[in-house]
């Protein structure tokens, strides 16, 4: 079964610092998604991404974060200086646009220490 | 508007027993609610999910249940065993836009043997 690809499974990063977060989608998917889960909460959205541009974002999603489809198989959310509170599980999602197509990877634990 | 409010947060059931989990949303415009199951380390996978023309859709041991005038809706777990012990989520979308999936609080659910 397809599934998606999340890399590193765990990184741990020194406040200020930035990271990328990389996501391998289902590859005829067409819409891609990252969505955050702080340990014990819910899963938040953070950013849609479709034709190559973002689709909606949330407000969580401010100008230290952003995302990007390099290549046309790698889907990366970059966090440009992370604080403490950017600890949490990243997920990547895509979808074909049929809401029943639509996957989640396994995540990444982010830790900012 | 946005918010989909779930209960319990935790739920134990003897296995054999039913398990039933709520969930509720305010924005009549959402017209699509899946329910996801989370294991321990592991990204939301797709369980079951219903559009709100239909007020109940079974797989197997999963029912949702869904109150439109209400705008409530439920998932029932027939015949629980320890293997569906496990984190659920639901979640709202509007299909027609970005598929942004706002999702509620969890629950917790522990099947004993």
């Amino acid at each position: 079964e397809p599934e998606v690809t999340q890399t590193p499974s765990h990184q741990v990063t020194q406040m200020g610092q930035e990271v990328i977060l990389r996501c391998v989608p289902i590859s005829n998917h067409l819409y891609f998604y990252w969505y955050r889960q702080i340990l014990g909460q819910k899963v938040e959205f953070l950013v849609s991404f479709y034709n190559n541009e973002i689709s909606e974002k949330s407000e969580i999603f401010d100008d230290q974060f952003s995302v990007e489809r390099p290549d046309g198989s790698n889907f990366t959310l970059k966090i440009r200086s992370t604080k403490l509170e950017d600890s949490a599980m990243y997920f990547c999602a895509s979808s074909d646009g049929n809401n029943y197509g639509y996957t989640f990877g396994s995540g990444t634990r982010l830790t900012v220490v | 508007q946005q918010q989909v409010k779930q209960s319990p947060q935790s739920l134990i059931v003897q296995k054999g027993g039913i398990s039933i989990i709520n969930c509720a949303y305010e924005n009549t415009a959402f017209d699509y609610f899946p329910w996801y199951q989370q294991f321990p380390g592991k990204g939301p996978a797709l369980l079951i999910a219903i559009r709100p023309d239909v007020s109940e859709k079974k797989e197997g041991r999963f029912t949702i249940s869904f109150n439109k005038s209400a705008k409530q809706f439920s998932l029932h777990i027939m015949d629980s065993q320890p293997g569906d012990s496990a984190t659920y989520f639901c979640a709202a979308t509007i299909a027609s836009n970005t598929g942004k999936l706002i999702f509620g609080q969890g629950t917790t659910l522990q099947v004993k043997p």
